[in-house]
């Protein structure tokens, strides 16, 4: 079945140190990839999308079919990036989110 | 452009009643798709529709069902409420449906209590 897991609930860096937040999937045909974010009283909105390979608020994801994993990364943190931030495989069909990861910039 | 507009915010249901929740999608968009939000998850899909046809159906059970009108606005409905179907319910709007979309855009989502 088609899957998107990230294996950390809570991501916390220090201000200016490089984030990494993982995700990986499941499914045996081209996928479509997403991560979305969700700010502190805000409603979830698109981050970006692997297809257009555009870096968005100096973030990038790289898809890595060989490894199945989309991870989104960004060289410097700024405190204004904690947010909740999910990673979302569209297959045409259905669209499934992953769990979701808490990521804390800390001053 | 108001983006997609979900109504009601909040609203506090009784086991067993009956709920209809409301989306308008962004001018433009024809592709609309439910969600449901526990606290502490990641939204599950709960239908997809295009061009007032459902097409693609999460895991949930057939209490559940949805419809879009001619102008792409959708309701969502819940039969025979249960109080594991306290959440937010999130409704997304995109312009096309599938492959090769550009993401969806969200709406704040309609806050369900059942008690």
């Amino acid at each position: 079945a088609q899957r998107v897991t990230q294996p950390e609930k809570l991501l916390s860096v220090f201000k200016g140190a490089p984030v990494e937040l993982k995700c990986n999937y499941s499914y045996s045909g081209s996928p479509e990839l997403f991560w979305y974010v969700q700010y502190s009283r805000q409603r979830l909105q698109l981050l970006l999308r692997h297809i257009s390979r555009e870096s968005i608020k100096g973030f990038t994801a790289d898809l890595n079919k060989g490894e199945t994993s989309f991870h989104l990364k960004k060289p410097f943190a700024q405190e204004e990036d904690s947010a909740m931030y999910y990673c979302a495989l569209d297959y045409g069909q259905n669209f499934v989110f992953g769990p979701g990861t808490r990521l804390s910039v800390l001053p | 452009d108001a983006g997609v507009t979900q109504s009601p915010t909040h609203l506090i249901k009784t086991r067993g009643q009956q709920v209809t929740l409301r989306c308008s999608p962004i001018s433009g968009h024809k592709s609309v798709s439910w969600y449901q939000q526990v606290l502490g998850q990641g939204p599950q899909f709960i239908f997809q529709y295009y061009e007032k046809e459902e097409r693609g159906r999460g895991n949930f059970p057939d209490r559940f069902s949805a419809r879009q009108f001619p102008n792409y606005s959708s309701e969502l409905n819940v039969n025979a409420l249960l109080l594991g179907d306290s959440a937010l319910y999130l409704c997304a709007s995109s312009l096309a449906r599938g492959r090769g979309n550009y993401g969806y855009t969200f709406g704040s989502g309609t806050r369900l209590t059942v008690v």
